[in-house]
């Protein structure tokens, strides 16, 4: 059975970091690209980031929205996924989700997600 | 980026009905569109990919058209576990970009 159970998340004050981690199970991680999805309390989902796999060279990508504040990374040693959150906004308050890209396309499995909230 | 709208945005529906979700791309996107229902306090659930696929173990009652610029999601027949916000998503290309949603419920 396919698991992915995200940790990490919590309260941080503006300008703070945080990292979640999302641990994979049930399936053989290191072949599949793995994303971030994040969704403000009551608002609609948003796309974060990914990570392609080893075949391709462990690439990012990330939305306009956290380039140059966030970090994705695996270790697939560890069957993990990271996402490293620096210089943290109120409007990055969401609760966040891992989710396994399928060849890249669809998300066929999403974890439970994790709440970061962004306040004084 | 791609831009996706959806609507209605929200609707009521009885028991039984017959329930279609439109989703519209803001340029080609083949038919690389997904579609996920989402429970309160739950994470979203793949439904249909490729427009028209129904996901492994989703009921026969949910399906999908569509391709380039238009789409369609259809409830055949509304149940109360169906209650839900519905998105669509498009994968043509970077950045992965979801429709704001269609909140169901019943009448």
């Amino acid at each position: 059975e396919v698991q992915l159970v995200e940790s990490g998340g919590g309260l941080v004050q503006p300008g703070g970091s945080l990292r979640l981690s999302c641990a994979a199970s049930g399936f053989t991680f290191s072949d599949h690209y793995m994303d971030w999805v994040r969704q403000a309390p009551g608002k609609g989902l948003e796309w974060v980031g990914r990570t392609r796999n080893k075949a391709n060279s462990y690439t990012t990508e990330y939305a306009a929205s956290v380039k140059g504040r966030f970090t994705i990374s695996r270790d697939d040693s560890k069957n993990s996924l990271y996402l490293q959150m620096n210089s943290l906004k109120t409007e990055d308050t969401a609760v966040y989700y891992c989710a396994r890209a399928h060849n890249g396309g669809r998300f066929d499995y999403w974890g439970q997600g994790t709440l970061v909230t962004v306040s004084s | 980026d791609i831009q996706m709208t959806q609507s209605p945005s929200s609707l009521s529906a009885s028991v039984g009905d017959r329930v279609t979700i439109t989703c519209q791309a803001s340029q080609d996107i083949s038919n690389y569109l997904n579609w996920y229902q989402q429970k309160p306090g739950k994470a979203p659930k793949l439904l249909i990919y490729d427009a028209s696929n129904l996901e492994t173990g989703v009921p026969s009652r949910f399906s999908g058209s569509g391709s380039g610029t238009d789409f369609t999601f259809t409830i055949s027949s509304l149940q109360p576990e169906d209650i839900a916000t519905y998105y669509c998503q498009q994968y043509d290309n970077l950045p992965r970009v979801f429709g704001p949603g269609t909140k169901v419920d019943i009448k």
